[in-house]
């Protein structure tokens, strides 16, 4: 059964680099499967920021393409977000996500990491 | 980049009734080489993630209830509860996966009248 776990800080200022990581268990992130990040600003809807394949290949956000980067770490089974030049508007509950599907991008989001609250505050 | 609408915002049924939640794409989510249309709901309970319930427009997810079904194609789709259980207080949200980015509608706030 795939698992999914975010982790990284809870806190950042203004202008700086957001990490965080998804660590997954239960299956081989190097395998198949695009996996993303979406985020949820407090009482607010979904916005997606980004995917990536194990290949490589990585899609983002244009909103956000300029501020995020999105790498594997298949050593350790995780991947990870950086978004830079954070501000108060980044503040979000991130979440870290599997495609249900091997293979594409088109598709739904069938397994979801429980989610961890960035808050970006002076 | 593909806006998804969805009507009401918020909805109050009553146990056992039917609960409807609609959802409207700016652009067709119909890819006509497979006929298939790229639209799929979730639900989100407060303090968890988002649960995939429904793909392909009306393909139940594994494990997902009978009560719940998805309708629509092209533009235009509707999730429906048929008999709206005390669990199913959530929001719901419908997404796009046709093009990237994928995008999500803002939601509908179901409630137990």
């Amino acid at each position: 059964q795939v698992q999914l776990q975010e982790s990284g800080p809870g806190l950042g200022k203004p202008s700086e680099t957001l990490s965080l990581t998804c660590a997954v268990s239960g299956y081989s992130i190097s395998s198949a499967y695009h996996w993303g990040w979406i985020r949820q600003p407090p009482g607010k809807g979904l916005e997606w920021i980004g995917s990536m394949y194990h290949s490589g290949n990585t899609y983002y956000n244009p909103s956000l393409k300029s501020r995020v980067t999105i790498s594997l770490e298949t050593s350790k089974n995780q991947f990870s977000l950086r978004l830079s030049s954070v501000t108060a508007a980044d503040t979000a509950v991130y979440y870290c996500a599997k495609y249900r599907t091997g293979g594409t991008v088109y598709d739904a989001f069938d397994i979801w990491g429980q989610g961890t609250l960035v808050t970006v505050s002076s | 980049d593909i806006v998804m609408t969805q009507s009401p915002d918020s909805l109050a049924v009553s146990l056992g009734e039917r609960a409807t939640i609609n959802c409207k794409s700016n652009q067709s989510l119909l890819y006509s080489s497979n006929n298939k249309n790229y639209l799929g709901w979730y639900q989100q309970k407060p303090g968890q993630p988002p649960k995939l319930l429904i793909y392909w427009a009306s393909t139940r997810e594994s494990g997902v209830p009978d009560r719940f079904s998805g309708s629509g194609s092209g533009t235009d789709f509707t999730l429906t509860i048929s008999s709206l259980q005390a669990e199913d207080v959530a929001v719901y949200y419908c997404q796009q996966y046709y093009s990237t980015p994928p995008s999500f509608g803002q939601g509908t706030k179901l409630e137990i009248k």
